[in-house]
């Protein structure tokens, strides 16, 4: 069965500290992989992608992503957090482009000053 | 990024009564909008696929009768949920595939409370 996997509910880090967030997948073929941030009563922002190439991808806000086939993972990280950063992050993936996404749990991020 | 646009952001209806939530795409045409469900801190919960001109495909567990979806245009998809009781409030977001950028934009959501 597909799926994707945040195996922390919660990440605490302080400003100016890097911060990772982590996810995993199980999609069958060539995935297609994102990241996503929601603040409080909000909808789903898009931060960055993975369709294919450089298996590091940078996205919105300073974020990247590193794409490991070998350890299924897609882990989001940043060199130095913001306060601003603290929200609730998603991430997703799908089998073929266009395709619905299938969620990890959501990882709420926690940055304190 | 595209901008996804949802309609309204807050509704508080009547138990009993129908109400429609609208999803645009504001600057692509999206063939393909979905419409998800979340708790409170939870994950987002996939009710159906909406597909331009042909009728949406549910999830298992949704029920369409009560949960209409409509996708009359290229970039607007409604979800109308009919006869609605206090178990139906909650968060509702759409979210529409651009298929030249190959990535789903999703819309600010709608909180919807039935009392």
């Amino acid at each position: 069965a597909q799926s994707v996997a945040q195996p922390e509910d919660q990440v605490n880090v302080a400003e100016g500290n890097p911060l990772t967030v982590k996810c995993t997948y199980s999609v069958s073929g060539n995935p297609y992989l994102f990241w996503y941030v929601q603040y409080p009563n909000r909808g789903l922002q898009f931060l960055l992608k993975y369709i294919t190439g450089d298996n590091l991808v940078k996205g919105s806000y300073g974020f990247e992503a590193e794409f490991n086939k070998s350890q299924t993972s897609f882990h989001l990280k940043k060199p130095s957090a913001l306060v601003s950063d603290s929200a609730l992050y998603f991430c997703a993936g799908s089998y073929n482009q266009g395709g619905k996404l299938i969620f990890g749990q959501g990882t709420e991020l926690s940055v304190k000053p | 990024g595209a901008v996804v646009s949802q309609h309204p952001s807050r509704v508080i209806c009547k138990s009993g009564t129908s109400v429609k939530i609208e999803c645009r795409s504001l600057d692509f045409q999206a063939t393909t909008m979905f419409w998800y469900r979340q708790f409170p801190k939870q994950s987002l919960m996939l009710m159906a696929t909406s597909n331009e001109g042909s009728k949406a495909t549910y999830e298992q567990g949704v029920e369409k009768d009560k949960f209409l979806i409509n996708h009359a245009s290229l970039t607007l998809s409604t979800l109308t949920v009919t006869s609605a009781h206090p178990e139906d409030s909650s968060f509702y977001i759409c979210s529409a595939l651009d298929r030249a950028q190959g990535t789903i934009y999703f819309g600010e959501g709608s909180w919807l409370t039935v009392v």
